[in-house]
């Protein structure tokens, strides 16, 4: 069974960068089928989709956000990571990480999410 | 890329049908038969309930269904039960991978 856990600050200051890592257990982040997406959700608000990166590298990223944001991956470690700069206020949400199924934006299997709060 | 359009809300009695819509454009839902649907529980991570707009996955009750028409997806929940009580978001293939705006279910 797939599993996916979120880790990284709660609290981030504006104008900072937020760094989360996802850890993929029960499966190989190499597998070449899956893309792996950070999505997130302000409080009591919907769903936004980030990027998702291939284990080979390939990103892309919702043009919304393309400007601050970088996701990268590490396979020998079975993670996966989102940076966000010069965050504010509007960026603070619970963030999800995903396995998405041949990036076709199907996510068969989330993180239980983190809450991060942008405050000075 | 503009969020799809669902209602807020939807309500139903238990052992009742319900069907909510979700409206993209010509670019997102109606290019592609690639729509998936989620079920949310308040303080949980999305679950995956129908993907490639009709397929369920494994575990997923035959009580949930989707379909498609033009620019429209529906998720229908045939014979409402308590447990399905949750917000749905829908989330189509398009670039982006924009979701809808969520549809908050109630079983009266």
């Amino acid at each position: 069974q797939v599993q996916l856990q979120e880790s990284g600050p709660g609290l981030v200051k504006p104008s900072q960068t937020l760094s989360l890592t996802c850890t993929v257990s029960g499966g190989s982040i190499s597998s070449g089928d899956y893309y792996w997406s950070w999505i997130r959700q302000p409080p009591g608000k919907g769903l936004e989709w980030i990027g998702y990166i291939y284990y080979s590298g390939s990103t892309y990223y919702n043009p919304s956000l393309k400007s601050r944001v970088t996701i990268s991956v590490d396979t020998s470690k079975n993670q996966f990571s989102l940076k966000l700069s010069s965050v504010t206020a509007a960026d603070t949400a619970v963030y999800y990480c995903a396995r998405d199924r041949m990036g076709l934006r199907i996510f068969d299997y989330w993180g239980q999410g983190t809450l991060v709060t942008v405050s000075s | 890329q503009s969020a799809l359009t669902q209602p807020a809300s939807v309500s139903g009695s238990p052992g009742q049908s319900i069907t909510i819509s979700c409206t993209g454009t010509s670019s997102d839902v109606g290019s592609y038969n690639l729509v998936s649907w989620y079920q949310q529980h308040p303080g949980k991570a999305p679950k995956l309930m129908i993907y490639e707009g009709s397929k369920r996955p494994s575990g997923v009750s035959n009580r949930f269904s989707g379909s498609k028409s033009g620019n429209t997806a529906s998720l229908t929940i045939s014979g409402l039960q308590a447990e399905d009580e949750a917000d749905y978001y829908c989330c189509s293939y398009a670039g982006s991978g924009v979701f809808g705006t969520g549809t908050k279910v109630t079983v009266l």
